[in-house]
């Protein structure tokens, strides 16, 4: 595998539902993130991890729980969610630190729908 | 606060026309700038960025854009569009917050290719 990979791709689920979407960087990066994408809205920041600590969380509600175990894998553990929760899930990693801006990587999304 | 505009939601163009997709950011210091392209069910994939140096940055696809810092401005442009460049552009902003980078993104624009 190389990049950042997603899984699963895709997702339905209850609202009643548990579910946890992974993220995993090949990349050796130390910064990674969750952005959620909706339809005619410029993508929002959700969390933030920079070595493996969580730096920002963007108000989002406690139904999303982030989890980062190490520098390579990002969690993003959901529960009870609502229909307007629906939306494509961005995972991306970068290298953080330094005077160098260094871009984002992204992965392919998980597409969620809320029933 | 950091912001970036992109004024076109949807451009059509024919293939093998020239292409020029609009951006403007609003930052108060020197910017990061970045024009990322996403394909549909496909995460988001770098084109391009400027940090400092040529305003004129090359891309690939055959990309190019301007940073002109008087109109703050970083427009993206192609000569001759391929069927294979329909897809949606996010150009954004990257700077320093709290000690890690973050990233704003604009709306994006929508590039319908016709024959």
């Amino acid at each position: 595998e190389t990049g950042v990979t997603q899984t699963p791709r895709h997702l339905v689920m209850g609202m009643t539902n548990k579910k946890s979407l992974k993220c995993e960087q090949h990349l050796g990066h130390n910064a990674m993130y969750w952005y959620k994408q909706s339809a005619k809205k410029p993508l929002e920041l959700m969390f933030v991890y920079s070595l493996e600590e969580r730096v920002e969380n963007n108000s989002v509600p406690s139904r999303f729980s982030p989890e980062c175990p190490n520098s390579s894998h990002l969690f993003l553990h959901l529960h009870t969610l609502q229909p307007e929760d629906s939306a494509l899930y961005l995972c991306a990693s970068s290298q953080t630190g330094g005077k160098a801006y260094n871009e984002q990587f992204f992965g392919p999304g998980t597409r969620l729908t809320v029933l | 606060a950091q912001s970036v505009t992109q004024p076109d939601i949807h451009i059509t163009v024919s293939e093998g026309a020239s292409l020029e997709l609009r951006c403007n950011y609003s930052y108060g210091a020197t910017p990061y700038l970045f024009w990322y392209v996403q394909s549909p069910g496909q995460g988001l994939q770098l084109l391009l960025k400027y940090f400092s140096g040529d305003t004129l940055v090359q891309g690939i696809k055959g990309f190019e854009a301007e940073f002109k810092r008087s109109q703050s401005s970083f427009n993206l442009r192609k000569p001759s569009v391929h069927w294979s460049d329909a897809a949606e552009y996010f150009c954004a902003v990257g700077y320093y917050s709290g000690g890690y980078q973050k990233v704003t993104f604009g709306i994006g624009t929508k590039l319908q290719v016709i024959p």
